[in-house]
């Protein structure tokens, strides 16, 4: 049973616009969610992250909005670039009373120049 | 800058090796990780280890072991490797209270 999913493997957006990237969970027990952007042949790298009590964290074009009635969460890019062409990918953690992650299953973003 | 090294970027074995990948991180961080990454599935947690010595099952430990004698290096053990192993391997590390986790490059076994 996956307790985080991503349901858009794939997004293309023109440079310029806003992209936005979702994800859903099933876990009411997670307390803390992260967003990872992974180029190829290259590791996860943490973008943006944001806990239970709050419901929007911004960082630059970065913000990340958490709905917890809805248990969704999405990350919207504004304005996207070509070089924020990578896979990302949604992370929740808390629910076993540790920092281990469970992580969506990823959507692999294009931006168009 | 925090930095997480892989001994290998690619790795080529055989079924029923013993395959052993090391993973190094220099900011002296509690808290390391493996995982695999497939594709359609994401990152899944195979072993954690929150201090030397220790270590826990993640979502998927079958067929994996590891071991953490020093607190910089946390070693991921195939016992004997299998074809169903092939996959990208990524280790990660963090501070004891802290989720954010850095990634090493990860290293993409090839069990042939």
């Amino acid at each position: 049973d996956q307790q985080v999913k991503q349901n858009s493997p794939s997004l293309s957006v023109q440079e310029g616009r806003i992209s936005i990237l979702n994800c859903d969970y099933t876990n009411s027990m997670f307390d803390y969610f992260l967003w990872y952007k992974k180029y190829p042949a290259e590791g996860p790298t943490f973008l943006i992250s944001i806990s239970s009590i709050k419901d929007k964290n911004e960082d630059g074009r970065f913000t990340v909005f958490l709905n917890k009635s809805a248990k969704h969460l999405s990350l919207h890019i504004v304005p996207s670039q070509p070089g924020d062409s990578a896979v990302y990918f949604c992370a929740a953690s808390g629910a076993s009373g540790t920092y281990k992650y469970i992580f969506g299953t990823g959507t692999r973003l294009k931006v168009l120049a | 800058d925090v930095k997480v090294t892989q001994s290998s970027r690619y790795l080529v074995k055989r079924t029923g090796e013993k395959v052993f990948l090391e993973c190094v991180q220099d900011m002296d961080h509690e808290n390391m990780f493996w995982y695999r990454q497939d594709p359609g599935l994401g990152l899944r947690l195979i072993y954690f280890s929150y201090d030397v010595k220790m270590k826990e099952k993640g979502d998927i430990p079958e067929g994996y072991s590891v071991s953490r004698e020093k607190k910089e290096r946390f070693s991921l053990i195939l016992e004997s490797a299998s074809t169903n192993q092939t996959s990208m391997y990524l280790c990660a590390s963090s501070r004891v209270g802290v989720y954010e986790q850095y990634f090493g490059p990860g290293t993409r076994l090839t069990v042939t």
